[in-house]
């Protein structure tokens, strides 16, 4: 099956700082979504992005499908940014597979 | 974008006893849902794809006996954890994949019911 890994496994910022998180997947798919997952354990959908780029406010990802990685980026985080993020893959239609996640610790 | 519940939200049970999750997509119709498990500051583990109208497809090494997956509408599955044990205490969670619109091909999850087994 597909494997995901994601770098780096956690991330420690001060308010204020850019991150970037890596998600490299080993074989082509059809889906990749990125996740917050919040204190609560609630996923919260951060981007669909099989392939380009999307911003939303501070957040972007970049998909790159031929050299299978994905990067999301994190502009001027803030602690309320703290959290697990994953990145999950699938191909047609199937189960998402999750990566390990970046657990991101942003202190004021 | 798409809703998806779950309920409840928090069980504590005895050991032996059975425990029913529904999982529900509020604003879409789903054929298709899945279940995941997740332990402490674990990734998420696929269980088993639920198929509307038709039975569930489990991963290696999970037991169907023990976790029983019914999803007998569009918009309803549900996980029967059997006969539960101090092992099952995890945290489950429910997606379902949308298949129209605006969110096509996204999937969207549950906000996960935490299970303790006594």
């Amino acid at each position: 099956g597909i494997q995901v890994e994601q770098s780096p496994p956690d991330l420690i910022l001060q308010e204020g700082a850019n991150s970037t998180l890596r998600c490299n997947f080993s074989d082509s798919v059809n889906n990749l979504q990125w996740f917050h997952q919040n204190p609560w354990g609630q996923l919260i959908n951060l981007f669909y992005i099989p392939s380009g780029t999307k911003q939303n406010g501070r957040l972007s990802a970049t998909t790159v499908a031929t050299e299978r990685y994905s990067l999301l980026y994190i502009s001027s985080s803030q602690t309320t940014d703290s959290g697990v993020y994953f990145c999950a893959v699938n191909q047609a239609g199937t189960a998402l597979i999750f990566g390990k996640g970046t657990t991101l610790s942003v202190s004021s | 974008g798409a809703v998806v519940s779950q309920h409840p939200s928090r069980v504590i049970c005895k050991s032996g006893t059975s425990v029913k999750i529904e999982c529900r997509s509020l604003d879409f119709q789903a054929t298709t849902m899945f279940w995941y498990r997740q332990f402490p500051k674990k990734s998420l583990m696929l269980m088993a794809t639920s198929n509307e109208g038709s039975k569930a497809t489990y991963e290696q090494g999970v037991e169907k006996d023990k976790f029983l997956i019914n999803h007998a509408s569009l918009t309803l599955s549900t996980l029967t954890v059997t006969s539960a044990h101090p092992e099952d205490s995890s945290f489950y969670i429910c997606s379902a994949r949308v298949v129209a619109g605006v969110h096509y091909n996204e999937q969207f999850f549950g906000p996960g019911t935490r299970l303790t087994v006594l």
